[in-house]
């Protein structure tokens, strides 16, 4: 069973193209974390959100608790946002999903 | 620099031998994870500790050990490595409860068992 559906699995962009991820979960959570992950790197926090909306620089992170849905968008991509992209949310315990993979050609 | 440090990053073992992955924060976190990334899975838990002095078994415990020496300090012990558990695996921490903080990842400890 997975508690954690994100789309789409792979995404590729061309640099200054908006991007959305999405992410669906289906248990009770108390908050939704987005996740980063570089090529053979370290996973990093983006957000943590329990409603509403966050935005740090290009990164937008929604949530909508009712439909159990968020989203998260880069506007202006850059390849250097090329990466895994993990949402992960928490409710007695963290679920995870298996990670967009995104890449934005220059 | 702050944050949470696991060793080695590399290791490649026999099939039947033993070894153990530390990890160190010092965040003075209560909640320490170890997880395992698997192609195409997302993070699964191995075993988890809410605070010093207790551990508990996660989605995956079969082959493992841990210990939370102290607050700081929560390992991670194969007693006899199998090629199954080839895989990268994280160790994180948080403050308080599962959900309410954010988790602070280590870089990952990439194993590989011939």
């Amino acid at each position: 069973k997975n508690e954690v559906e994100q789309s789409p699995q792979n995404l590729t962009a061309q640099e200054g193209e908006f991007i959305t991820i999405n992410c669906s979960y289906s248990v009770g959570i108390s908050a939704l974390h987005w996740l980063q992950q570089h090529p053979g790197g370290g996973i990093v926090s983006l957000f943590m959100l329990s409603s509403g909306k966050k935005k740090h620089g290009r990164l937008i992170a929604t949530i909508n608790i009712q439909e159990k849905h968020s989203s998260l968008h880069i506007t202006a991509s850059h390849p250097r946002d090329s990466a895994v992209y993990i949402c992960a949310v928490a409710g007695n315990q963290f679920y995870f999903g298996t990670g967009t993979s995104l890449t934005v050609i220059p | 620099n702050a944050g949470v440090t696991q060793t080695p990053k590399f290791q490649v073992l026999k099939t039947g031998q033993s070894m153990t992955l530390q990890c160190a924060q010092d965040m003075n976190h209560n909640s320490m994870y170890w997880y395992r990334q698997d192609p195409g899975m997302g993070l699964r838990l191995i075993y988890y500790s809410a605070s010093e002095g207790t551990t508990d078994k996660g989605e995956v415990p079969n082959g493992y050990n841990v210990s939370r020496l102290n607050k700081r300090e929560f390992s991670l012990r194969l007693e006899s490595a199998a090629p199954s558990q080839t895989s990268v695996y994280f160790c994180a921490s948080n403050e308080g409860s599962a959900g309410a903080n954010v988790l602070t990842f280590g870089a990952g400890s990439r194993l590989t068992v011939l």
